[in-house]
């Protein structure tokens, strides 16, 4: 299965941009790029996908490498409830239900 | 409704027990997914359903047993657990198993075996 490689951590202040980062070097060509991020006791949430194109919706943006073998989350003005752990997910768009996990970016935002 | 229901939230179980996990959802959705996740690791997969198929079985003991009695109902049947399975159990559901699909995730069921 293709992996992704997320940093640790990142740390924001409030009200600020975050750019996520997600390598993702050995991407096939189906497999589409999606971020979930997870709330302490909380399940995984749904944040944003794509396949090649950049994607924007009300909960954030996603900036996809034109090789596709990096993508980056990007939240336009952090809130503290932004903080979560967000993980960078490759999902085969052909071959039924597979998806690894990365390691995810633990975000803390600081007031 | 995007929701995902889990039940219970929390299960404490001996070794010997057997116990069944609910997950349930009205989205219409017709891929049903269980994962396990440990403390502070990502979540890892176990099982995939779709149209009430068994179509992934990562390699999961077989004191695991998943069942998919209809399209909005997933149960994951459980027996002679050890400690180390320990874990939040998590369910989640999509349109379908293809990756242009995104996955709702249900608030897990948080699992002890003693």
């Amino acid at each position: 299965d293709a992996k992704t490689t997320q940093p640790n951590s990142m740390e924001s202040n409030e009200e600020e941009p975050v750019h996520l980062p997600c390598n993702h070097s050995t991407i096939s060509g189906t497999d589409y790029i999606h971020w979930y991020r997870q709330l302490p006791s909380q399940g995984p949430e749904y944040v944003i996908h794509g396949l090649t194109s950049n994607v924007n919706n009300r909960m954030a943006s996603l900036a996809i490498a034109e090789d596709r073998k990096s993508s980056t989350l990007i939240l336009h003005r952090a809130t503290l409830r932004d903080a979560a752990v967000y993980y960078c997910i490759l999902r085969d768009g052909v071959n039924a239900g597979k998806s690894t996990f990365g390691d995810g970016t633990t975000l803390t935002v600081k007031p | 409704d995007t929701e995902v229901t889990q039940t219970p939230k929390h299960l404490v179980m001996g070794m010997t027990n057997k116990k069944s996990l609910k997950c349930e959802q009205h989205m219409g959705h017709r891929a049903m997914y269980w994962y396990k996740q440990k403390a502070k690791k990502p979540p890892e997969l176990m099982f995939v359903y779709s149209y009430e198929k068994l179509s992934i079985n990562e390699s999961v003991p077989s004191r695991f047993s998943p069942e998919c009695p209809n399209s909005s109902l997933l149960n994951l049947h459980l027996h002679a657990l050890q400690p180390e399975d320990s874990a939040l159990y998590l369910c989640a559901s999509s349109q379908e198993t293809r990756g242009s699909y995104e996955q709702y995730f249900g608030p897990g069921t948080r699992l002890t075996v003693t």
